[in-house]
């Protein structure tokens, strides 16, 4: 079974400022691990993943995310918030290796940026 | 631009009646996934189908709520009869070959029920 937890529901940076939302997950098996964000009304949009290889992992929007197994997390962060970034935030988990594709989300972070 | 499309965008009903929601998964994938997403319980799996058949509805209310996918364009999620605690906004999301490195979800802008 696998499980995420989100650690905060709402972030606020300033604009300019380091962007860092945390996100543990539970998984029984190796996972895959996603983050997707959520702009007002609009369905989620996958910002970045990762399956296998390199830990460090980049995505779109200037957004990057580490896996730390020892650690059993996979926070996503970005050097320098723009006012572009507000929206919520999800992420999510996946057996790895198999070909089931059920995602499991956290809860979501709101991110708030201040001009 | 390929996009998962979604009908109708919004829908407001009357406790007891029928709902029928539509989603046309981007062409060529062989998995389509609902989810329904409130304030109290996130984003929860309804079903999954790989290829038109179902492989897990497990998050799903059997007693008022079916999923189907009449052909490889059309998935319809239903709800009948309808009752306010279904009011959430309803996502479809379509992929390719979970397992093969197609890892990723595509999701449509999703669906507004309110039932009163």
């Amino acid at each position: 079974a696998q499980s995420v937890t989100q650690l905060g529901s709402h972030v606020s940076v300033s604009e300019g400022a380091l962007v860092l939302l945390r996100c543990n997950y539970s998984s029984s098996v190796p996972p895959y691990l996603f983050w997707y964000v959520q702009y007002p009304n609009q369905g989620l949009q996958l910002l970045l993943k990762y399956t296998t290889g390199a830990t460090l992992v980049k995505g779109i929007n200037g957004f990057e995310a580490e896996f730390k197994k020892s650690e059993t997390s996979f926070h996503l962060t970005k050097p320098s918030a723009h006012m572009s970034d507000a929206a919520e935030y999800f992420c999510a988990v996946r057996p790895g290796g198999t070909s089931y594709g059920k995602l499991t989300f956290g809860q979501g972070t709101i991110l708030t940026v201040h001009p | 631009d390929a996009r998962v499309t979604q009908t109708p965008r919004h829908k407001v009903t009357e406790m007891g009646q029928e709902v029928t929601m539509r989603c046309q998964p981007i062409l060529g994938h062989n998995t389509v996934f609902w989810y329904r997403q409130t304030m109290m319980q996130g984003l929860e799996l309804l079903a999954y189908f790989r290829n038109r058949a179902p492989l897990d509805d497990s998050g799903m209310p059997k007693d008022r709520f079916s999923a189907e996918m009449p052909d490889a364009t059309l998935a319809t999620l239903k709800i009948q009869p309808s009752e306010p605690r279904d009011s959430a906004v309803y996502f479809c999301a379509s992929g390719l070959n979970p397992g093969r490195g197609q890892e990723t979800q595509y999701f449509g802008p999703g669906t507004r029920l309110l039932v009163l």
